[in-house]
């Protein structure tokens, strides 16, 4: 059971846009900055937002970030088949003095 | 763009400890906190804690009473030791930087490590 709540799975087509979804608590989100990561398994997972909506050097603009109190949001527009892949939400957690993640949401684009 | 590469035995026996190092090159690992963090196979990714450069450690509670890091600035490597492993420490375990904010910015390609008999 991870401390973070993400949906198992998400899907889209091309062109679409999507959002996915992490729910915390005020002792992790709601006090911390999220940062979310893709993952292809077998591979380095891979930084896409940072610090809730900052984008590092080389990710494309389709990717954003937000940040409401207990929780926070990865949203994708213009769905590219090169964008199936899983993603992480993550954060510091003030209670357990410890980085958590969620657990994972899988990507398909249709 | 530093790079970090995890390496150690694939295989390893219930009940005994798990040894994995990580070589920073392409930077310093001075100045920074170096993480471990693990992928059970069919599950999501976990942290299981963190070192700074100066030996300072931060260990997942989960996991705090048999894990152990260490570092060696001089050869810029850390280490993982996670004894009394069980077939549910298989893993594919990561190493990575882990900077402000808990942005975890430069990942190892991974390890798998499969504790059976």
């Amino acid at each position: 059971q991870s401390v973070l709540t993400q949906p198992p799975s998400a899907s889209g087509t091309p062109g679409q846009r999507v959002t996915i979804s992490c729910s915390g608590s005020r002792s992790n989100i709601g006090l911390n900055s999220v940062n979310w990561y893709q993952h292809l398994p077998g591979t380095a997972p891979k930084l896409v937002i940072h610090t809730n909506t900052q984008r590092p050097s080389g990710v494309p603009d389709r990717f954003s970030g937000s940040r409401s109190g207990t929780s926070a949001s990865l949203a994708i527009i213009g769905l590219q088949s090169e964008d199936e892949s899983d993603y992480y939400c993550t954060t510091w957690d003030d209670s357990l003095n410890a980085v958590v993640f969620g657990g994972g949401t899988r990507l398909t684009v249709l | 763009q530093v790079q970090l590469q995890e390496s150690g035995p694939g295989l390893v026996n219930p009940s005994e400890t798990l040894s994995l190092n990580c070589t920073v090159s392409g930077g310093s690992i001075n100045r920074y906190f170096w993480s471990w963090i693990r992928q059970p196979p069919g599950r999501g990714l976990e942290w299981l804690g963190y070192i700074s450069s100066s030996g300072t450690t931060k260990y997942s509670p989960p996991f705090k009473s048999r894990i152990t890091f260490s570092i060696d600035t001089s050869r810029n490597q850390f280490s993982l030791n996670l004894k009394s492993v069980t077939a549910a420490d298989t893993a594919v375990f990561y190493c990575a930087r882990l900077t402000w904010g808990s942005v975890i910015d430069n990942w190892g390609q991974g390890v798998p490590v499969i504790v059976s008999s």
